[in-house]
């Protein structure tokens, strides 16, 4: 129980484009979720919060405008890195957080997209 | 703010062998703490959590984490490795103060384990 899929587990894309992450809940409603960013060797960094149905909260040194988060529904969180650059190749991991089993506190983490911009 | 802390890069045990994972914490308040384990290019999976009660608390994979209060630590234990222990580890505390319930991780202790 409590999985978290992500879609795609990698990709890669040219300088300029747009890639659109996706994250869900396959067994319960997430009402947060959590998406983060980890370099190769480091520990993870979250970028934001989201609240289904509500705007992302974003960490001090995000950029909002570049890494858009959308989370319409109880089991769907989506991270969009616009115009992406090589700086913004890392491995991005989401995690979930709801009901599950009355554990409402644990967050459940998905397996991770290995983006790689060119 | 919470914090935790993982004083070792890395810890090398041989297979058989008991190992240790350190993680001490700074929290305001009660603590909810967490180990987490990655292997490469996967994400997180969790291993055990220290909410209340009892001290040692024993969680996936045989592992095992010991809560003390006096030394503000969280070690994780096992006591016979494995070659596939072989992993990254992370101790991570709740940020109570934070409405969203958002965990605050260490830095990581790669385990490696020789056969």
């Amino acid at each position: 129980g409590a999985v978290v899929s992500q879609h795609p587990s990698w990709v890669i894309c040219k300088s300029g484009t747009s890639v659109k992450i996706e994250c869900r809940s396959l067994d319960f409603q997430a009402t947060t979720m959590f998406w983060y960013r980890q370099f190769p060797k480091q520990s993870l960094m979250l970028m934001a919060t989201s609240n289904e149905g509500s705007k992302a909260t974003y960490e001090q040194g995000v950029e909002k405008d570049k890494f858009l988060i959308n989370h319409a529904s109880l089991t769907l969180s989506t991270l969009t890195v616009t115009s992406a650059h090589p700086e913004d190749s890392s491995f991005y991991i989401c995690s979930a957080s709801g009901t599950f089993r009355r554990a409402s506190y644990e967050q459940y983490f998905g397996p991770g997209t290995r983006l790689t911009v060119t | 703010a919470q914090s935790v802390a993982q004083p070792e890069d890395q810890v090398n045990v041989a297979e058989g062998n008991p190992l240790t994972v350190k993680c001490t914490y700074s929290v305001s308040g009660n603590p909810y703490l967490f180990w987490y384990v990655q292997y490469p290019n996967r994400g997180l999976q969790f291993l055990l959590k220290y909410i209340t009660g009892d001290n040692l608390v024993k969680g996936s994979y045989g592992f095992e984490a010991e809560f003390n209060k006096s030394q503000t630590s969280f070690h994780l234990k096992k006591p016979s490795a494995l070659v596939s222990d072989s992993a990254l580890y992370f101790c991570a505390v709740r940020d109570i103060k934070s409405g969203f319930q958002k965990l605050v991780f260490g830095t990581g202790t790669r385990l490696l384990v020789s056969p």
